[in-house]
């Protein structure tokens, strides 16, 4: 089985700060990441994944996330802010081979101050 | 495309009545998830479909609630008798499995609210 835990349950930073919203995940298979953002009243967008190749995976909105494999983590980050990215922010797993479903961490919810 | 598309977007029920849920999948897509998020439980899978058949229905909480996906480009979930701990806000996402394009794909969700 896998679970996710995502570090922080909010996040507040001033506009165009940098950000980094932490994930760590627990599998003993091989995994794809995800991030995903939730706006008010929304549903779920993909952010960006990782299924392989290289550790540094860029997606929309300027956000990047960096897999760790040793550290099993896959920190979300973004070098300047803005108040749009005001949001909750879901760092998930699925497996590789077998079950495709995807197990969800708590979600971070960032904040962004003028 | 429209991406996928549930409906009804709202739903206030009186407990005991019985809840049906929409979704229609992404044309193409062959797998199909429902979602609940409650801010107790945060987003738990209910149970999913590959190319309509049920695969894993382990996250259905009890015998009130079931899905069904007659055929490729529609799914339901249903409740009954609905409870007032069945509040929440219900996802449907579809994804093409297999070759790495194990994306899910959202759909606005179904906030249900039960008194």
């Amino acid at each position: 089985a896998q679970s996710v835990t995502q570090l922080d349950s909010q996040v507040p930073v001033f506009e165009e700060a940098p950000v980094e919203l932490r994930c760590n995940y627990s599998s003993s298979v091989s995994v794809y990441l995800f991030w995903y953002v939730q706006y008010p009243n929304q549903g779920l967008q993909l952010l960006l994944k990782y299924l392989s190749g290289s550790t540094l995976d860029k997606g929309i909105n300027g956000f990047e996330a960096e897999f760790n494999k040793s550290q099993t983590s896959f920190h979300l980050r973004k070098p300047s802010v803005h108040i749009s990215d005001t949001a909750e922010y879901f760092c998930a797993v699925s497996e590789v081979q077998g079950a495709q479903k995807l197990v969800f961490g708590q979600g971070t919810r960032l904040t962004i101050n003028p | 495309d429209a991406g996928v598309i549930q409906s009804p977007r709202h739903e206030v029920t009186e407990m005991g009545q019985e809840v049906t849920l929409r979704c229609k999948p992404i044309s193409g897509h062959n797998s199909l998830f429902w979602y609940r998020q409650t801010m107790m439980r945060g987003l738990e899978l209910l149970i999913y479909f590959n190319n309509n058949v049920p695969i894993d229905d382990s996250g259905m909480p009890e015998d009130r609630f079931s899905a069904k996906m007659p055929n490729a480009s529609f799914s339901t979930l249903k409740i009954q008798p609905s409870e007032p701990r069945d509040s929440a806000v219900y996802f449907c996402a579809s994804s093409l499995t297999g070759g790495g394009r194990e994306t899910q794909y959202f759909g606005p969700g179904t906030r249900l609210l039960v008194l």
